[in-house]
């Protein structure tokens, strides 16, 4: 019954693969969201998207693809792994603003690491 | 400079004090978050603010809008609140939410 639910958990892959991470939500959100959480604990938005519709790429380099096929799902798609790209990805989800309740829910997060 | 600020970045209590972690933001916003995150673990929001005060247990949060300032105190300080806390603000406007995050406060409860 986990409200927003990423996968994997870990994921420890050589640099120059291809790897995706795997969110979903059954809160009934329309908005969904990707953070980073760097070495140093600090998160920063990647990625927003509203009911399957990209609002905000936060300078976030090409080779990171988003892709929200219904409005309870956005997986992360990562292209040719770079050793920088070592952190944990953090998946949230929240209803849209003016909606009453901002309650945002995150995922467990995935660690990343690129060797 | 980060748009939110935290102090103190790592705190150092023992078991039963009275704690206070405080937020500065620079931006217009239309809420303020508390989150708490365990050593390895995920992100939990403790409170979503847009005016006053609200209470959940031994959390208080508290917000002045007028002055760009919340605080999040924690009574009777337990070692099971050792967790790193992080303010976080939503904007307005076409921002959808998007959250801006202040750079964590380390909380370690002694017992």
């Amino acid at each position: 019954d986990t409200a927003v639910s990423q996968t994997p958990k870990y994921l420890v892959t050589q640099m120059g693969n291809d790897k995706s991470i795997k969110c979903e939500q059954n809160l009934g959100h329309d908005t969904m969201y990707w953070y980073k959480q760097d070495s140093k604990k600090f998160l920063k938005i990647m990625f927003s998207y509203n009911n399957k519709e990209l609002i905000i790429n936060e300078t976030v380099p090409n080779r990171f693809s988003p892709k929200s096929p219904d409005k309870a799902h956005l997986n992360l798609h990562i292209n040719s792994l770079e050793l920088g790209d070592s952190a944990v990805y953090f998946c949230a989800s929240s209803p849209l603003p003016g909606q009453g309740n901002y309650g945002y829910t995150f995922g467990s997060g995935t660690r990343l690491t690129v060797v | 400079k980060n748009e939110v600020e935290q102090s103190p970045q790592n705190l150092t209590a023992q078991e039963g004090e009275f704690i206070t972690i405080n937020c500065s933001y620079s931006v217009g916003i239309s809420a303020l978050h508390w989150l708490q995150q365990h050593p390895g673990g995920g992100i939990v929001s403790l409170f979503m603010l847009s005016s006053g005060k609200k209470k959940h247990g031994r959390l208080i949060a508290t917000i002045n809008i007028q002055e760009k300032h919340s605080s999040l105190h924690i009574t009777a300080s337990h070692p099971r609140d050792s967790a790193v806390y992080i303010c976080a603000v939503r904007a307005g406007g076409t921002s959808y939410g998007k959250l801006t995050f202040g750079q964590g406060t380390i909380l370690t409860v002694h017992p």
